[in-house]
Formats: structure tokens, C-alpha cells, sequence
């Protein structure tokens, strides 16, 4: 069946504007998450959300980031005037809800912002 | 979630077994061992878990220490395709959903 996807793969963005990257979890996974990746370190988690509600936003580095996953699927991060250290991989994964599930995570999105 | 340390790299040859080692000395008695990979530009894959006996899959075996302060990921094959960053993780079964992630362990393997 068909994993995690992002989209795009890929973002080049100018500093001060505004992106929106795109998670589309797993069919039927109430689970989602969002992960910022720097270069050469592990993943950071940015947020969770069980279906809509985004139970967990303690990751998020600042108010210029948002989560949203209006319909409990499809997720999208968006970051507001952005600034050269939000340049990263951002991975989302999604699970079922059942604690100690394992993650299934999406190839990310990578962001350069210049 | 407790803390986990691994070492920053590793090589192994080709064909040969791999042990992955991660000493996590403050675990508690909740907490599941996670191992996840992450090959070149792809998101971490599951590979085990387990939280007191040896774990066996497909992919890998999770050898845990009687203590549970450490425990070690075995490759029984090395390919290619395994050369990656793997993560050991501990997450506690009764709260917490994301995982806390290490630098992990980055596994050379030469032909």
C-alpha cells in the first residue's frame, strides 16, 4: 500500500516569505507528527496531532509556525516569513493510535531558504 | 524519555554481522527500545522494538541486556543497502507519542 508522502520534495524560499508543506499519512492512521531535521542530526519533533486536534505543539520554535489537519488526514506546516535557519528537513509520519505503535515516516521536504 | 548513547559511526564489510551497540542506563521499567534507520535522503524506517526478552525479524535481532541498561541491534548480513544512521530510542509505553532522537549511529559498509 501506499506510505507516508510529502510535498514538495524539494523548497527554495526566499527570506520573509511564507511556505506550506504538505503530509499525506497513511489511510486509516489517527497519528500524525511533524519532525525537523537539520544537517548531520537526528530528527527534532515539531507537533502531534491525533485525527484533528493537535495534541502536542511543545516542538514548534516559534509562533511563525502552524500545524494544521482540518479533516484528520492530510496535515500541511506552514512557516510565516521565514528565515534562514528554518532551512531544514522537515519529516512527517503518521501511526496508529495505539501507544507504542511504530512510525511510518514520509521522505520529507527539504527547505533551503536563501 | 531517557537518554540513549550510541556510537557516532561504525564499519563493517560486506556480508559480515553487524552489532549496533546503545547503552541507555537510566531506562525505566516502561520504557520500550525503539530502533529506527534512516538511509541517504529518506525518512527513518522502523526496524525493532522490544522491552525485556531478544526480538527477531525479518530485518534485524534486539539482543537486551539482563539489566536493560543496554542493548545492541544485529545485522546478521551486511549489505549495501544497510548503510544508514540508526537510532536507538526509548519510549515510555504510557505516555509520550513522538520520539526523541539521538545523533544515532552511522553504519559504513564496505564491499
Amino acid at each position: 500500500g501506499a506510505g507516508v508522502s510529502q510535498s514538495p520534495r524539494y523548497k527554495v524560499a526566499k527570506r520573509g516569505q511564507d511556505v506550506a508543506l504538505r503530509c499525506d499519512p497513511i489511510s486509516g492512521h489517527v497519528s500524525l507528527f511533524w519532525y525537523q531535521q537539520a544537517l548531520g542530526q537526528g530528527p527534532e519533533f515539531l507537533t502531534y496531532f491525533q485525527n484533528e486536534a493537535q495534541l502536542d505543539k511543545s516542538g514548534l520554535p516559534s509562533d511563525r509556525f502552524f500545524a494544521e489537519r482540518p479533516e484528520g488526514s492530510v496535515s500541511t506546516l506552514k512557516i510565516q516569513r521565514t528565515q534562514q535557519e528554518d532551512s531544514a528537513v522537515y519529516l512527517c509520519a503518521s501511526s496508529f493510535v495505539r501507544r507504542g505503535d511504530e512510525q511510518y515516516f514520509g521522505p520529507g521536504t527539504r527547505l533551503t531558504v536563501t | 524519555d531517557a537518554k540513549t548513547t550510541q556510537p557516532n559511526s561504525m564499519e563493517s564489510n560486506e556480508e559480515e554481522p553487524v552489532h549496533l551497540p546503545c547503552n541507555h542506563s537510566t531506562i525505566s521499567g516502561t520504557d520500550y527500545i525503539h530502533w529506527y534507520r534512516q538511509l541517504p535522503s529518506q525518512g527513518p524506517e522502523y526496524v525493532i522494538h522490544g522491552l525485556t526478552s531478544n526480538v527477531n525479524n525479518r530485518m534485524a535481532s534486539l539482543a537486551i541486556a539482563e539489566d536493560r541498561k543496554s542493548s545492541t541491534l544485529i545485522l546478521h548480513r551486511a549489505t549495501l543497502r544497510d548503510a544508514a544512521v540508526y537510532y536507538c530510542i526509548l519510549r515510555d509505553v504510557d505516555y509520550g507519542q513522538n520520539f526523541v532522537f539521538g545523533p544515532g549511529t552511522r553504519l559504513s559498509v564496505l564491499p
